[in-house]
């Protein structure tokens, strides 16, 4: 069966720090993962879409990586700030018309 | 047009009402999804249309039933529901089903059953 896991389910931490939030997954025939944001009440929002075929990508202060062989994404997000307070969503797609969210994190941002 | 519109943004509705939700993009793109979302809960997939046709049905109840008019439109019919299906509706929709390039989710319409 294919899941995606995302660990812990809420992290807080001080505006300024750099932080990671991490994704599992379990079948490496993975085509490829996306990043999103949801504020409380709202839609996702697209943050970094990475194909089986990259390592890595970045937007402003954020980098995302992949790594099939192990199942892991994380989503690294440097010098944090209350804004970036919100659910994070990894979601894979493994070539079934599909996504396969995981649970999310909740991320806080202590000013 | 990077977006996907979706109306009403907050919709409250009795269990006999009849009501519908609409989602529109203007990307060109041919796969359309309906999702459900409870609080503190990942979407859940309902719905999957390519290029107009219903693809995939995840075993939703027959009072959700959705239309794909054409390739820039999709509804979500909705009759006879109960106070559960109190949800955040949301579309979303890719280029293909096979989502070279990721998906692009609109705002949500927020569902109160009464």
């Amino acid at each position: 069966k294919q899941e995606v896991t995302q660990i812990p389910a809420a992290l807080s931490v001080p505006e300024g720090e750099n932080l990671v939030l991490n994704c599992s997954f379990t079948d490496s025939a993975i085509y490829n993962l996306q990043w999103f944001r949801q504020d409380p009440g709202k839609g996702l929002t697209s943050l970094l879409l990475i194909q089986s075929s990259q390592r890595e990508q970045t937007s402003g202060r954020l980098n995302a990586s992949l790594d099939k062989s192990s199942g892991r994404s994380t989503l690294y997000i440097a010098a944090s700030q209350p804004g970036d307070s919100a659910t994070y969503l990894c979601a894979a797609h493994f070539g079934n018309e599909k996504l396969t969210f995981g649970t999310g994190t909740r991320l806080t941002i202590i000013p | 047009d990077t977006e996907v519109t979706q109306t009403p943004k907050h919709l409250v509705m009795g269990m006999t009402n009849k009501k519908s939700l609409k989602c529109e993009q203007h990307m060109g793109h041919r796969a359309m999804y309906w999702y459900k979302q409870k609080a503190k809960k990942p979407p859940e997939l309902m719905f999957v249309y390519s290029y107009e046709k219903l693809s995939i049905n995840e075993s939703v109840p027959s009072r959700f039933s959705p239309e794909c008019p054409n390739s820039s439109l999709l509804n979500l019919h909705l009759h006879a529901l109960q106070p559960e299906d109190s949800a955040l509706y949301l579309c979303a929709s890719s280029h293909r089903t096979d989502v070279v390039d990721g998906y692009t989710f609109g705002s949500g319409t927020r569902l109160t059953v009464v």
